[in-house]
């Protein structure tokens, strides 16, 4: 199994409060995603990054902000959480054999009430 | 937007069936594709890339039509562990190192 951790792996919070959610690494992979998984919308990219301090938006990004300071981690923001951004959040990664196939971690379950 | 559709199900068979799944992709650019196995509350796992015309690991094969832009997920043999969601993805083109995935499709084996 690829060397993906991500922290929390669960977490309740109310409404209005900011969330991050950590994405750790230890294959040295240069692209880096963080998805959402929700009942009848299957996967959506919300943001990915292509390098240290490279990001981009995905399909799904408003209410979220990501950074990456270090090749190994990747961390997703919540600024001001609301019941609609309850879902399961995986990160993924991929590059470092230069083929696009990605690798899931674990998923960290995210409730907002 | 770039879709993916896969048949949600659920399929529900015998131990030992043969069962297909299809995928139609409409990103006429998109080169690699995957199928993921997830299971309950579980994160997706890689089980097959396809890259060219198609793919065959033991009781499995994936194939690629890319005139009719389709990819078909065969599995033979039908095991009660090889009951969960299968979602197929396509890249967004050449180099683009993002994916888009289908909704699932879900699988049950019956004893």
């Amino acid at each position: 199994d690829a060397g993906i951790t991500q922290s929390p792996r669960h977490k309740v919070t109310e409404t209005g409060t900011p969330v991050t959610l950590r994405c750790h690494q230890t294959e040295n992979h240069r692209y880096m995603y963080w998805y959402r998984q929700d009942p009848g919308h299957g996967l959506r990219l919300i943001h990915y990054s292509y390098g240290v301090k490279d990001t981009d938006k995905g399909e799904v990004s408003d209410g979220y902000s990501v950074s990456r300071s270090k090749t190994e981690d990747f961390l997703l923001t919540l600024e001001s959480a609301t019941s609609s951004q309850t879902s399961v959040y995986f990160c993924a990664i991929s590059g470092a054999d230069s083929t696009d196939t990605q690798y899931f971690g674990p998923g960290t379950r995210l409730t907002v009430l | 937007r770039k879709e993916v559709e896969q048949d949600p199900g659920p399929f529900n068979v015998p131990e030992g069936a043969t069962v297909a799944f299809n995928c139609t992709y409409s990103n006429s650019a998109s080169q690699s594709f995957f199928w993921y196995r997830q299971d309950c509350r579980k994160e997706p796992k890689l089980l097959m890339s396809v890259y060219s015309s198609g793919n065959e690991d033991g009781r499995f094969t994936a194939q690629l039509n890319r005139a009719s832009q389709y990819i078909s997920l065969l599995i033979r043999d039908s095991k009660l562990s090889d009951s969960a969601t299968y979602l197929c993805a396509g890249d967004s083109g050449a180099g683009s190192y993002q994916l888009t995935f289908g909704k699932g499709t879900k699988l049950s084996v019956i004893p």
